[in-house]
């Protein structure tokens, strides 16, 4: 299996621009999760779905961030309108979940590094 | 607020020598604790996980957890400069597929 897979991995945006990051999880795994991290906050979880369901936006900073899983193979994180103080590595994860016997063990991708000037 | 703490470090041990990353959590009812490693500009990946008190050992790897006490660690044996990385320790608090980082541990092998 590929892994999991994030575009773009890296990218400049200027403030006030929208800004949409991508993720495909590992085939069969029934779990998606969307992270940040920061020198300041370590890494932080931002939302995450089971079965393309969102299950916990507490983590989503503001209205400002909104994510969607339209199907198993593919999800979205977007910023809009992005700020300077969004500037971040954002990873997506993915887990196969209580199939894999309880299993919570999270898999991550390659990570976007967001500059917002 | 549920939290995982570590010592950010950084943590400088000689080659060959054993390296102990320390964590504690503060929810009681955690149930499942991780180790991650991230090298520098690259993404986490496991290293191990452990659910049941006492220790867990995986090659040069052993993680050991108290519950009682809230403490998980790892212990690297005969470290290398491979090793030198960023540990991060995460926790489930069981009812759910969240698991919350601790900030980590910068280690530092030296040849």
């Amino acid at each position: 299996d590929a892994g999991v897979i994030q575009s773009p991995r890296h990218e400049v945006t200027e403030m006030g621009q929208e800004v949409t990051l991508r993720c495909k999880p590992i085939s069969g795994h029934d779990y998606l999760f969307w992270y940040r991290q920061t020198m300041m906050r370590g890494l932080e979880l931002l939302i995450y779905f089971n079965n393309n369901v969102p299950i916990d936006d507490s983590g989503m900073p503001e209205d400002r961030f909104s994510a969607k899983m339209p199907n198993a193979s593919f999800s979205t994180l977007k910023i809009q309108p992005s700020e300077p103080r969004d500037s971040a590595v954002y990873f997506c994860a993915s887990s196969p979940g209580p199939r894999a016997g309880g299993q919570e063990t999270q898999y991550f991708g390659p990570g976007t590094r967001l500059l917002v000037l | 607020q549920k939290e995982v703490e570590q010592n950010s470090g950084p943590l400088s041990v000689p080659e060959g020598a054993i390296a102990s990353l320390n964590c504690t959590y503060s929810d009681r009812g955690s149930q499942s604790f991780f180790w991650y490693r991230q090298y520098s500009g690259k993404s986490p990946e496991l290293i191990m996980f452990i659910y049941s008190n006492g220790d867990k050992e995986d090659g040069r790897f052993t993680a050991q957890l108290n519950k009682a006490s809230q403490y998980v660690s790892l212990l690297i044996r005969d470290s290398q400069p491979s090793d030198s990385a960023t540990y991060l320790c995460a926790v489930n608090q069981g009812s759910n597929y969240k698991l919350t980082f601790g900030k980590g541990t910068l280690l530092t092998v030296n040849p």
